[in-house]
């Protein structure tokens, strides 16, 4: 079981909206950026949001990232088929010196 | 271009050890930080360990605390991981990726398996 507790899945139809919820505590999300990550079927995984909010040069603004406490979001609008993949959030633990990443949430794209 | 990747995976048996390699092209190696992060088959990522620029910070997963030892030759822009005593519960395809704490480059793989 994660520590970063995420829905093991979420769906919805082709350009329709999504959020994955992440949480966690004190320590971890509530210390530290939050970053989030896609991991196509059988790809390596690959970052979509850091420092909470940002994206990396090339990953389009239908993703994007939030935070509030203990908890980040990870918002994606106009949904494409292309978009069926693990997403997992990552954060550091100060207390564990670790680290973490949530459960992973499979989307599917209806 | 940013490129990561993974070697020296294979099939070992349990309590038998693998050392793992990370060759880095397209961007100064010592100037970043480094980890590795595993997957076991269907399941999701596992952070395991991670190492500074100069080699002289290291953090390990509880999980692999003693078995696993993370370095880094930054004259040779390589990573390595090596692992002792493995378990079947070590088997997984494992990744180096870049970036501190919010990995941002990814290679693409190498995969342990441990069983008899």
């Amino acid at each position: 079981q994660s520590v970063l507790t995420q829905p093991p899945s979420v769906s919805a139809a082709p350009g329709q909206t999504v959020t994955i919820s992440c949480s966690g505590s004190s320590s971890n999300i509530g210390n530290d950026f939050v970053s989030w990550y896609q991991q196509l079927p059988g790809a390596a995984p690959k970052l979509l949001i850091y420092d909470d909010n940002k994206r990396p040069s090339g990953i389009p603004d239908r993703f994007s990232g939030s935070k509030s406490g203990t908890s980040a979001t990870l918002g994606i609008t106009g949904l494409q088929t292309g978009d069926e993949a693990d997403y997992y959030c990552g954060t550091w633990d100060s207390s564990l010196s670790a680290v973490l990443f949530g459960g992973g949430t499979k989307l599917t794209v209806l | 271009e940013v490129q990561l990747v993974e070697s020296g995976g294979g099939l070992v048996q349990p309590g038998g050890s693998l050392r793992l390699s990370c060759g880095a092209s397209g961007f100064t190696f010592r100037n970043y930080e480094m980890n590795w992060v595993r997957q076991a088959p269907g399941k999701g990522l596992e952070w395991v360990s991670y190492i500074s620029g100069t080699g002289n910070t290291i953090y390990y997963a509880d999980f692999v605390k003693g078995r696993f030892f993370i370095s880094r030759d930054n004259a040779k822009n390589s990573l390595y991981l090596q692992m002792k005593s493995l378990r079947a519960e070590d088997t997984a395809v494992y990744y180096c990726a870049r970036d501190g704490f919010q990995l941002g480059v990814w290679g693409k793989g190498t995969t342990v398996t441990v069983s008899s």
